[in-house]
């Protein structure tokens, strides 16, 4: 069964704090993305990953950066967490190739509140 | 930058009603994927339609890709309340980098 996990369900921050969120997926897949999810606007991405060390911005990257050392995992930073990162975010991956492939599997998502 | 514009954004019918999801964009998509999400859980895909006109059908479920391949159409037939859940569009674009454009979903609760 394939998946793709995320280190928290919930998390809460405070204001200025540094905030990692970890995405693992067990795929072998060389994309992986990060979107941040709230209400009336779909999914929004953040910046998504091609290649382990590889990765490029999406379209809502300010505030945020990302790693990818291994292929396995993406990881989130929020540098200096604010209010307005209060939102669902969600991992997901995928496998380059044929159109069918542009599939993407998602994590649970994790609902991080910053105070 | 290419936009899905997707409506009605909220839907509230009774059990055994049809309903029509809107999926709209002013660019033209290779291939355009229809997710649904459930609380708590991440979307999951529920199909691609990859040809212009192309139709397919998921039980009671009737996805449509717009001739032209810009739009898309989900149809529910005789709803049910499992059905509740967001629906999302997502289109591919012809550079297939494999980054999707989602459109805003569509909220739909179906009540027993």
């Amino acid at each position: 069964d394939v998946k793709v996990t995320q280190s928290s369900r919930y998390l809460v921050k405070r204001t200025g704090e540094k905030v990692f969120l970890e995405c693992v997926q067990d795929m072998d897949h060389e994309n992986m993305f990060w979107y941040r999810q709230d209400p009336g606007l779909g999914l929004r991405l953040i910046y998504f990953s091609y290649d382990v060390k590889m990765k490029e911005k999406g379209d809502i990257p300010e505030g945020y950066s990302v790693s990818r050392e291994k292929k396995e995992r993406f990881s989130l930073i929020l540098e200096s967490a604010s209010t307005n990162q209060t939102s669902m975010y969600l991992c997901a991956s995928s496998s380059p190739g044929l159109e069918e492939s542009n599939e993407q599997f998602f994590g649970p998502g994790t609902r991080l509140t910053v105070l | 930058t290419q936009l899905l514009e997707q409506s009605p954004q909220f839907l509230s019918i009774q059990e055994g009603e049809n309903l029509t999801v809107y999926c709209n964009s002013s660019s033209v998509f290779s291939s355009l994927q229809w997710y649904r999400q459930e609380p708590g859980e991440g979307p999951v895909l529920l199909v691609t339609v990859v040809t212009g006109g192309e139709v397919k059908k998921l039980k009671r479920l009737t996805f449509q890709f717009g001739d032209a391949r810009k739009d898309s159409s989900l149809h529910i037939t005789a709803a049910q309340p499992g059905d509740t859940g967001l629906y999302l569009c997502a289109g591919v674009s012809y550079s297939n980098t494999g980054k999707l454009i989602f459109g805003q979903g569509t909220t739909l609760q179906v009540k027993p």
